[in-house]
């Protein structure tokens, strides 16, 4: 079964507002989860890493006040785009690490599309 | 020059062919790992490997970390199996982040 789901898994929505992205981890606590946007036909791109009850790290070049995060809990982060753009039109993608393995368990995606 | 680099990009096999998809990566790792994403857009971790070799029914991963290269083979390939493969490295001293490959799309014909 699933170990990470995303929700919703696909939003469109008006220039201008924001939509918010969750993420769940459903079999293990993560203290730690990643989000990811990609561009069609490219790879993944890390935007920032999300850690439980602080300040989330984000890469370079990634606006941390236009992608707000919050990992409120030790199973559910949330990605907010804030005042949309069309270029913010992509497929966001959460993981997580952990499990017997410490492997990587991928969400199943977000397509968001700004007109 | 990409830290990650996959080849081939694109790659058309006929149902039952013998693949190979290859990473070669420049940069020190703890963990590499081999992603299977379909067109739908879900990614599925197929493989994690810090050594060796690790087989799971019809898919072998492989890792030669000296020459800091891995291969990923589908045996008796079927059209399910058409997805983009990507390669993902977990670097030493950055926790948790992976460098992801550009990814290599396999289209399977019967």
């Amino acid at each position: 079964g699933a170990v990470v789901s995303q929700h919703p898994s696909r939003v469109i929505c008006k220039s201008g507002t924001s939509v918010k992205i969750e993420c769940r981890s459903l079999d293990f606590q993560a203290t730690t989860m990643f989000w990811y946007r990609q561009f069609p036909k490219k790879s993944l791109m890390l935007m920032a890493t999300s850690n439980e009850g602080s300040k989330a790290t984000y890469e370079q070049g990634v606006e941390k006040d236009k992608f707000l995060i919050n990992h409120a809990s030790l199973t559910l982060s949330t990605l907010t785009v804030t005042s949309a753009h069309p270029e913010d039109s992509s497929f966001y993608i959460c993981s997580v690490q952990g499990g017997r393995e410490d492997t990587q368990y991928f969400g199943p995606g977000t397509r968001l599309t700004v007109l | 020059k990409n830290e990650v680099e996959q080849s081939p990009q694109n790659l058309t096999a006929q149902e039952g062919e013998f693949i190979t998809i290859n990473c070669s990566y420049s940069v020190g790792i703890s963990a590499l790992h081999w992603l299977q994403q379909h067109p739908g857009g879900g990614i599925v971790s197929l493989f994690m490997l810090s050594s060796g070799k690790k087989k799971h029914g019809r898919l072998i991963a492989t890792i030669n970390i000296q020459e800091k290269h891995s291969s990923l083979h589908i045996t008796a390939s079927h059209p399910r199996d058409s997805a983009v493969y990507i390669c993902a490295v977990r670097n030493t001293g950055t926790a948790s982040k992976l460098t992801f490959g550009t990814g290599t799309r396999l289209q399977v014909t019967l």
